[in-house]
Order: C-alpha cells, then structure tokens, then sequence
C-alpha cells in the first residue's frame, strides 16, 4: 500500500526560529512531490520536486528531495506567524494521482 | 483560485438522505479530482475523473459516486449520508501538464 508519512505531527516555535518538516514515502510509481500550505481554508501549492537533491526555493522556504532515502524536507528559516499553518505532502504516482500524508500542524508564536 | 468554485459551502443533513456536492470550473481543465479531509488523515482521494463519462475510484470511494457530464462540472453524490461522512470535501483540478493539483474552497458537510 502507498505510504506518505510526516513529522513531527505538529510542532511550536517562537518566531525567527528555524524548522524543518520531514516526508517519507513509499509509493510503487513515484513522479514526484509536491508540498502544499493549508490556513483554515484550502491547500496552496508550495513546492514539485521531481529530481534529487535539486533545491527548490521561495522566500524562506526551501525544499529538497532524495529518492534513495525516499524523503523530503521543508525548511522554513526565520519563521513568522503568517507560516502557521497546516504542511501537507504529497506524492505523485503515475496515473494522475496524489497521495497525500496527513500533515505537519505548524504554530509560530509571536 | 484556478477558476473552482465549490457548492454547497456548507450543509448539514440527516442520516440516510441524498446529498450530491457540486464542483464548478472555468478553465477547461481535464482532470478533476474529490478528496475527503479529516483530522489526522490529510487528504483522501475518493474519485478523479479525467474527461467528460470518464472517472475511476480512489481510496475511499465506498458509499460516493460521482458524475461528470461536461467539461466544467463534476459532482460528488452521496447516496444515503452516514455520519462518518462528516467531513470537509474538496475538489481539486490539475493541469494537463505536471502533477501539481489546485483545490477549490471547499464544502464542510455534517451529518446529523
């Protein structure tokens, strides 16, 4: 069965911290990941990472991918509290499919 | 906001009745997709389509079915609401290029 798995499940931090989210994964056809930012509405995309140890990069944040180990990383440095949020990753398989893992819980505290 | 709109927003009903989701798009996209998300699951894919007549199943797709006459609607039905269908459900489209995917607003639905 496909697996997508983050951590921590959630996580607290002052502001101008550094954190970094974690994305394992198990999937029979990978094509790529993709990480997505939800606020108390819907998913925004962030980041599609396709190739290993490209990083891929927005502002603070960063991310990047290894398809040996079969993870990712989401790096946010000197948080603020508009990054409090809900992480989600996801994996593409072939087919046109996503498979989600069930989030990091993200909360900056001013 | 990739042109989806969502609707109802919000609907509450009781056990046992019918209630079918509507997602709207404005951009002729080909893939469209309902997902189900609850506290410590994330999303959950319950059916895609990939044209007009042409849809499959996705994880949790037992007790939805769904329909996709033209290009711009895909609708999500509930034949006969359970409680464990409470649940806030989003649409999403994809491009036909790429696999990231854009989500509509989203509906929260409570069964009573």
């Amino acid at each position: 069965e496909d697996k997508v798995v983050q951590s921590p499940l959630s996580l607290v931090v002052h502001e101008g911290d550094t954190v970094t989210l974690n994305c394992s994964y198990e999937v029979t056809n990978f094509r790529s990941l993709l990480w997505y930012k939800q606020e108390k509405k819907a998913p925004t995309f962030l980041f599609m990472l396709t190739s290993s140890g490209i990083e891929k990069k927005s502002g603070r944040l960063s991310s990047i991918l290894d398809k040996k180990e079969l993870f990712s990383i989401l790096n946010i440095t000197a948080t603020q509290t508009g990054d409090s949020a809900i992480y989600l990753c996801a994996v593409g398989e072939y087919g046109n499919k996503l498979v989600f893992g069930a989030g990091t819980i993200l909360r900056v505290k001013s | 906001d990739a042109g989806i709109t969502q609707s109802p927003r919000h609907k509450v009903t009781e056990t046992g009745t019918p209630v079918t989701l509507r997602c709207h798009q404005t951009e002729n996209h080909r893939y469209m997709y309902w997902y189900r998300q609850d506290p410590g699951h994330g999303l959950r894919l319950i059916h895609y389509s990939y044209g007009v007549k042409d849809t499959d199943k996705g994880e949790v797709s037992d007790g939805y079915s769904v329909s996709r006459s033209k290009t711009e609607d895909f609708l999500l039905t509930l034949e006969s609401a359970t409680s464990s269908q409470t649940s806030v459900y989003f649409c999403a489209i994809r491009l036909e290029l790429g696999y990231e995917q854009y989500f509509g607003p989203g509906t929260r639905l409570t069964v009573t």
